[in-house]
């Protein structure tokens, strides 16, 4: 049963336009919420990201937005840049900050030129 | 210092070998991961350790060994691998509301 889902498997996006990338999850008990980038032979880099307090959290070009009646989050990038290109991965976590965060399957971005 | 640092970034061993992987951050995290990554696949987990006890072991094979001999240093014991366990081994350490992961090692098994 996968909790975390990223529907979609890539995306591609032209420079300078927005980015949106989608998540959703089935866990009502996952109170946290992160994104995070992803180039290949590398580890995760923490992007951002939103507790279940809030519906919205901004830094810099990145934006998460979280609608809990829905079970849903997006990250907006805007605008996108060509180093943005890359596997974001959408994880989700319970109260206890010592305990595992389940990984979405991760959608590719490809921003074009 | 921010960084979780592994070490080796490569490896290559037999199926007969014993090898270690380290893993060290100095940020004061009392939470520290092993995740294993196949190609194109998101991050799985393999085992927590919480103030250096083991919390959560996801049913990993006992061919996988962690330690945790300080709250700096986390290292995972390999014997006996198969082609299989191939893969990029993460270490991760947790802080508020979010993980530092490092840069993995890259593990060939032959």
């Amino acid at each position: 049963d996968q909790q975390v889902k990223q529907n979609s498997p890539s995306l591609s996006v032209q420079e300078g336009r927005i980015s949106i990338l989608n998540c959703d999850y089935t866990n009502s008990m996952f109170d946290y919420f992160l994104w995070y980038k992803k180039y290949p032979a590398e580890g995760p880099t923490f992007l951002i990201s939103i507790s279940s307090i809030k519906d919205k959290n901004e830094d810099g070009r990145f934006t998460v937005f979280l609608n809990k009646s829905a079970k849903h989050l997006s990250l907006h990038i805007v605008p996108s840049q060509p180093g943005d290109s890359a596997v974001y991965f959408c994880a989700a976590g319970g109260i206890n900050r010592d305990d595992k965060i389940i990984f979405g399957k991760g959608t590719r971005l490809h921003i074009l030129p | 210092d921010t960084e979780v640092t592994q070490t080796p970034k490569h490896l290559v061993m037999g199926m007969t070998n014993k090898k270690s992987l380290k893993c060290e951050q100095h940020m004061g995290h009392r939470a520290m991961y092993w995740y294993k990554q196949k190609a194109k696949k998101p991050p799985e987990l393999m085992f927590v350790y919480s103030y250096e006890k083991l919390s959560i072991n996801e049913s990993v094979p006992s061919r996988f060994s962690p330690e945790c001999p300080n709250s700096s240093l986390l290292n995972l014991h390999l014997h006996a691998l198969q082609p299989e366990d191939s893969a990029l081994y993460l270490c991760a350490s947790s802080h508020v509301y979010g993980y530092t992961f490092g840069s993995g090692t890259r593990l060939t098994v032959v």
